[in-house]
């Protein structure tokens, strides 16, 4: 059971909008910076939402992240097929004095 | 070219041991945080621990505490993980990663480790 919650998969048609909830606690999202992770499949991971909201250089302004008090939500819109993967949540929990994953959402692009 | 190149994955044995290296290139090694993340067969990401720059921090996630060990040698731009007395559920691709405040920047490929009998 992952500290940070996120629905196990969402899917939406090419070119519409999704986004995915990544739901923690004070101890965790509340209190700490979030970054979302895209894991396409067999590949590592790569980072594209870093300090809850920015993008780093070459993320494209399609992907984009918020936080609101212990929630935090990755959005994708203009989805492309090539966007399906494994998307993670990330902080750090301080009562565990470490860093946590969300479970992991699977994105379909029907 | 920013790269972080992990090696010294393999099958071992339960109650086991293993060193994975990770080779870090194009980027100010010595001044920068590292981290192990493990990804066990069909499952999530699990971050696994990190070490301060100078080696002087280092943090671990309960269920390897006592039994692995993180790592660096700045003069060879070199990131480790000891682990002994392995586990079948330590099965796993383990990434190195560079760690920034509050995400993972960099991320190398992945080396396999396997533990069966």
């Amino acid at each position: 059971q992952s500290v940070l919650t996120q629905p196990p998969s969402v899917s939406a048609a090419p070119g519409q909008r999704v986004t995915i909830s990544c739901s923690g606690s004070s101890s965790n999202i509340e209190n700490n910076y979030v970054s979302w992770y895209q894991q396409l499949p067999g590949t590592a991971p790569k980072l594209l939402i870093y300090q809850n909201n920015k993008r780093p250089s070459g993320i494209p302004d399609r992907f984009s992240g918020s936080k609101s008090g212990t929630s935090a939500t990755l959005g994708i819109t203009g989805l492309q097929t090539g966007d399906e993967a494994n998307y993670y949540c990330g902080t750090w929990e301080n009562s565990l004095s470490a860093w946590v994953f969300g479970g992991g959402t699977s994105l379909t692009v029907l | 070219e920013v790269q972080l190149v992990e090696s010294g994955g393999g099958l071992v044995q339960p109650g086991g041991s293993l060193r994975l290296s990770c080779a870090a290139s194009g980027f100010s090694f010595s001044t920068s945080w590292m981290a192990w993340v493990r990804q066990a067969p069909g499952k999530g990401l699990e971050w696994v621990a990190n070490i301060k720059e100078d080696g002087s921090t280092k943090n671990y996630v309960d269920s390897v505490k006592g039994r692995f060990t993180i790592s660096r040698d700045n003069a060879k731009n070199s990131l480790y993980l000891q682990m002994n007395s392995l586990r079948v559920e330590d099965t796993a691709i383990y990434y190195c990663a560079r760690w920034r405040i509050g995400y993972m920047d960099v991320w190398g490929k992945g080396t396999t480790v396997t533990v069966s009998s």
